[in-house]
């Protein structure tokens, strides 16, 4: 059965700490990883994975994903208020039309002043 | 399993069939959400459910019509779509709408309209 794993599940930090939120996973037939931030309406995506080793940078944010020990790792770095959100990782696995999408529980951030 | 589940797994339709999608969560939720995750494309809210009530409709073609029967049963009726709309549906629910709640997603229901 497929699974994704985060951690940690809730953390607060200091405006203009740096975090690193973990992602784990088991998956048949590995195609992406994905990362979402889930403010009050839907999760609006944050980054697609498939390559091992490259890292995807958008302003503050940035990730990378390891195959061969099956993880992913998001960063922030110079956190601001409005990053507070739950960061959702998903990974899509199977083949053709049998793939699917599993999610994670989510990683709560809280970032105060 | 994230206590969020989805019928059929895999569903291929073609334009002109009548056909739906269940959801349901033991989860003790009171929001339930349809998303549509189309190749290449970003997640895109599609309704939201709050208490049994519909509180969100994104703009979604009448072909797509939901039914919320109680809270822990969501479903999506479909009727003449198109070949775009062959997408990943999924379905998620959280204590309520509009809070910042973890949103438990289900397995999703893979859709190919031919």
């Amino acid at each position: 059965e497929d699974k994704v794993v985060q951690s940690p599940l809730s953390l607060v930090v200091h405006e203009g700490d740096t975090v690193t939120l973990n992602c784990s996973y088991e998956v048949t037939n590995f195609r992406s990883l994905l990362w979402y931030k889930q403010e009050k309406k839907a999760p609006t995506f944050l980054f697609m994975l498939t390559s091992s080793g490259i890292e995807k940078k958008s302003g503050r944010l940035s990730s990378i994903l390891d195959k061969k020990e099956l993880f992913s790792i998001l960063n922030i770095t110079a956190t601001q208020t409005g990053d507070s959100a739950i960061y959702l990782c998903a990974v899509e696995g199977g083949t053709g039309t049998a793939s699917k999408l599993t999610f994670g529980t989510g990683t709560r951030l809280q970032v105060t002043l | 399993e994230t206590g969020v589940t989805q019928t059929p797994r895999h569903l291929v339709m073609g334009m002109t069939n009548k056909k739906s999608l269940k959801c349901e969560q033991h989860l003790g939720h009171n929001a339930m959400y349809w998303y549509k995750q189309s190749a290449k494309k970003p997640l895109e809210l599609m309704f939201v459910y709050n208490f049994k009530e519909q509180t969100e409709n994104n703009s979604v073609p009448s072909r797509f019509s939901p039914e919320c029967p109680n809270s822990s049963h969501l479903f999506l009726h479909l009727h003449t779509l198109q070949p775009e709309d062959s997408a990943l549906y999924l379905c998620a629910s959280s204590p309520s709408a509009g809070s910042t709640d973890t949103q438990y997603f289900g397995p999703g229901t893979r859709l190919t309209v031919l």
